[in-house]
């Protein structure tokens, strides 16, 4: 079964502090690897997809990197409305494979 | 282009009691998936509608049911509620459903259960 791990649970930063968002996964064959974010009482907003070790994505202060176990949301100088949960999820190559969700990061960046 | 729309935004609903949920993909998405999202779970998996046939399923009791109609509006249906089904019940759209797509969400809704 597909799995995905996303650490930490929370993160506080202050504004302009850069940092790095870790997701972890076990799946057997990678289809791709999704990014989200996602405001209080608001559904999951697209951000990146990764399909293959090595690849990157650059949106703004936001860059998705991708290994064969791991991805990582980097945020470069934040501010405060990068605050938000970031969602990773992955799909397999298996038969209609479905996305399998991390719990979901909590970033919070004060002025 | 509109988004994908879900009604209604906030429910509440007695023990025992059923529920029917609403959601309009994106126009031109003819897949449609839904997930359970509490504080403690995350985000969970329950179906997904492709062209009006269940594709996929999750590990849900047969309480949770949906179906897809053939202009693509999917509703989702929870009979006899239970406490623990309070939480944000999401939608998701793609366009074909074959293979690798993005899904894009709805706002949810809000279902506590009393």
């Amino acid at each position: 079964e597909d799995q995905v791990t996303q650490s930490p649970e929370a993160l506080r930063l202050q504004e302009g502090e850069s940092s790095s968002l870790n997701c972890s996964y076990t799946v057997s064959g990678l289809r791709g690897l999704f990014w989200y974010r996602q405001d209080p009482g608001k559904g999951p907003e697209f951000l990146f997809t990764l399909y293959s070790a090595g690849e990157e994505k650059e949106k703004e202060r936001l860059k998705a990197t991708l290994t064969k176990k791991e991805s990582f949301l980097h945020i470069t100088a934040p501010k405060p409305e990068d605050s938000a949960t970031y969602l990773c999820a992955v799909q397999g190559t298996g038969a209609n494979s479905k996305l399998t969700f991390g719990k979901g990061i909590t970033l919070s960046v004060r002025p | 282009k509109a988004g994908v729309t879900q009604t209604p935004r906030y429910l509440i609903k007695t023990r025992g009691q059923q529920v029917t949920l609403s959601c309009s993909p994106i126009s031109g998405h003819r897949s449609v998936s839904w997930y359970q999202q509490t504080p403690g779970q995350g985000l969970q998996f329950l179906f997904e509608y492709f062209s009006e046939t269940q594709r996929n399923k999750g590990n849900f009791p047969g309480r949770f049911s949906g179906r897809q109609f053939s202009n693509s509006r999917s509703e989702m249906n929870v009979s006899t509620l239970e406490l623990g089904d309070s939480a944000l019940y999401l939608c998701a759209s793609s366009i074909a459903g074959t293979g690798l797509e993005t899904q894009y969400f709805g706002p949810g809704t809000r279902l506590l259960v009393l």
